[in-house]
């Protein structure tokens, strides 16, 4: 079956401006969680939806950062007024639950801020 | 505090041959999972194997294994019969908590192994 996915997957803007990227999960999956992985680096926690659950953003970097979830699949993470420092990989990933141990990643956004 | 330490920044390996990636992890959490990711050039993030803190047995998944020894707080990752496309960076990463409570739901990463895999 199909994969997560992620759109766009490269995406260059100026500094100040608004970007949106998209995360559409696997199937099913009720868990939906957002990393970052700036150049040669691990990858850090964003944010995580659960089914209706309030989500958990606690890994947020600024209040410049915010997510959906719209109808429990597909996410938008948005970040305003880009900053130099936000770029990076923004990989999204999906599981089944909470009580699932494997996470599956998209392919990610390549995000630029010049 | 670190809570997944990856010595590592590179390693080489011939092909045929076995590799150890060494993962070390700090939780005071008496439930937890480590787990290994594969990520090649082209970025994706492909999930290798897991191992749960009260598994009795050390995981393995094909040419995979995690030498998992829970006093020492070490989950390295065995690689044997190592392949050309073996070659990529690889992530240990740990998620705390029980995964019923549905509680520390992310993983935390560690800084990850560059292996390159020499013919």
């Amino acid at each position: 079956g199909a994969g997560v996915s992620q759109s766009p997957s490269n995406k260059v803007t100026e500094k100040g401006k608004d970007v949106e990227l998209r995360c559409d999960p696997i199937s099913g999956h009720t868990a939906l969680y957002w990393y970052r992985q700036s150049l040669g680096q691990g990858l850090e926690f964003l944010i995580y939806f659960q089914g209706n659950s309030a989500p958990d953003k606690s890994g947020l970097p600024s209040d410049r950062f915010s997510a959906e979830r719209t109808g429990g699949s597909v996410s938008t993470l948005t970040i305003q007024r880009t900053q130099q420092e936000d770029s990076a990989v923004y990989l999204c990933a999906s599981s089944l639950g909470t009580a699932s141990y494997e996470q599956y990643f998209g392919p990610g956004t390549r995000l630029t801020v010049t | 505090a670190q809570k997944i330490t990856q010595t590592q920044p590179g390693m080489f390996v011939q092909e045929k041959e076995a590799v150890t990636l060494d993962c070390t992890y700090d939780t005071s959490d008496p439930s937890y999972g480590l787990f290994w990711y594969k990520q090649p050039s082209s970025g994706e993030m492909i999930f290798l194997i897991y191992q749960g803190s009260y598994d009795q047995q050390n995981a393995t998944e094909g040419r995979y294994s995690l030498n998992f020894q829970k006093a020492r707080k070490s989950a390295n990752l065995v690689i044997s019969a190592s392949q050309l496309g073996d070659s990529a960076m690889y992530f240990c990463a740990m998620r705390e908590g029980r995964f019923s409570s549905g509680s520390a739901r992310q993983l935390t990463f560690g800084s990850g192994t560059q292996l390159t895999v020499l013919p």
